[in-house]
C-alpha cells in the first residue's frame, strides 16, 4: 500500500545548529510533496513544497531535498531556533489531491 | 494569505449529542476541503474529501452517517458528528485548497471531548 514514513520520531538539537528531518515515501507516482509544521494544539502550518521535477528547493532558513531514486525527502532547517520546536510532517500528494502524511518527527531545540 | 478558520476550537459535551464544526476559507475560494482526525502523538488521518456543491467522498472505514459533511459554498464546509460517543473524542482538523496541486491550508483544529 501507499505510505509515507519518517526515519526519526524525535530529534533534539542545540539552538543555532542545523536540523535535518528525513522522510521516506513509497508511491513512485507522487509528483508533489509538502512539509508541514504543527505546534501543540494547532493545525499544521505549511512550510515548503517541492514538485517531482525538482530535487531541491530553498525557502527562508529551510531547504527541501527530493531524491526520487530512493524515494526520500528531507527538510533542512538552518540555525535552528527555539521557535522551531514542533512536530514536522512530510506529506505526499496522491491522486485526487489527497495528502498522505508521514508519522511525524518531534523537533526539540535546546537553548 | 490562505487563512483557514475553524470553529469551535474546543467542545465538551455529553454522549448522544450532535456536534457541528465549521471550516471557513477566509481569503480564498476553496473548491476542495478535507477533514482529518488526529489522535495524540499521531499523524493526521484523512476522513473525507469535500467538493463544493457535491457529496463528500469518505475514506474507507469512515461512517458517512456518523460524520456528516456539507460544503454548501466555496468558503464553508461543516462536519457534524452525530450522536457522539466517547470514542469519537479526538482532534478534528480541516484543510482547504483553491485548486489542484496546490498546498492544503489547515485550520487550527477542534478538540472534541465526549463525556
Amino acid at each position: 500500500g501507499e505510505s509515507v514514513g519518517l526515519h526519526l520520531p524525535t530529534l533534539s538539537v542545540q539552538e543555532g545548529d542545523n536540523s535535518i528531518i528525513n522522510c521516506a515515501y513509497s508511491n513512485s507516482a507522487s509528483d508533489y510533496f509538502i512539509w508541514y509544521k504543527q505546534e501543540s494544539g494547532k493545525g499544521p502550518q505549511f512550510i515548503i513544497d517541492i514538485r517531482s521535477n525538482m530535487d531541491k528547493r530553498q525557502g527562508q532558513r529551510v531547504t527541501v531535498l527530493l531524491n526520487k531514486t530512493v524515494k526520500h525527502l528531507s527538510l533542512q532547517i538552518a540555525a535552528t531556533q527555539p521557535g522551531d520546536s514542533a512536530v514536522y510532517f512530510c506529506a505526499e500528494n496522491i491522486e485526487g489531491g489527497k495528502l498522505i502524511f508521514g508519522q511525524g518527527t518531534e523537533l526539540s531545540v535546546k537553548p | 494569505g490562505a487563512v483557514v478558520s475553524q470553529h469551535p476550537s474546543r467542545v465538551i459535551c455529553k454522549s448522544g449529542t450532535s456536534v457541528k464544526i465549521e471550516c471557513r476559507s477566509l481569503d480564498f475560494q476553496a473548491t476542495t476541503m478535507f477533514w482529518y482526525r488526529q489522535f495524540p502523538k499521531k499523524s493526521l488521518m484523512l476522513m473525507a474529501t469535500s467538493n463544493e456543491g457535491s457529496k463528500a467522498t469518505y475514506e474507507q472505514g469512515v461512517e458517512k452517517d456518523k460524520f456528516l459533511i456539507n460544503h454548501a459554498s466555496l468558503t464553508l464546509s461543516t462536519l457534524t458528528v452525530t450522536s457522539a460517543h466517547p470514542e469519537d473524542s479526538s482532534f478534528y482538523i480541516c484543510s482547504a485548497r483553491d485548486r489542484a496541486a496546490q498546498p492544503q491550508h489547515f485550520g487550527d483544529g477542534t478538540r472534541l471531548s465526549i463525556l
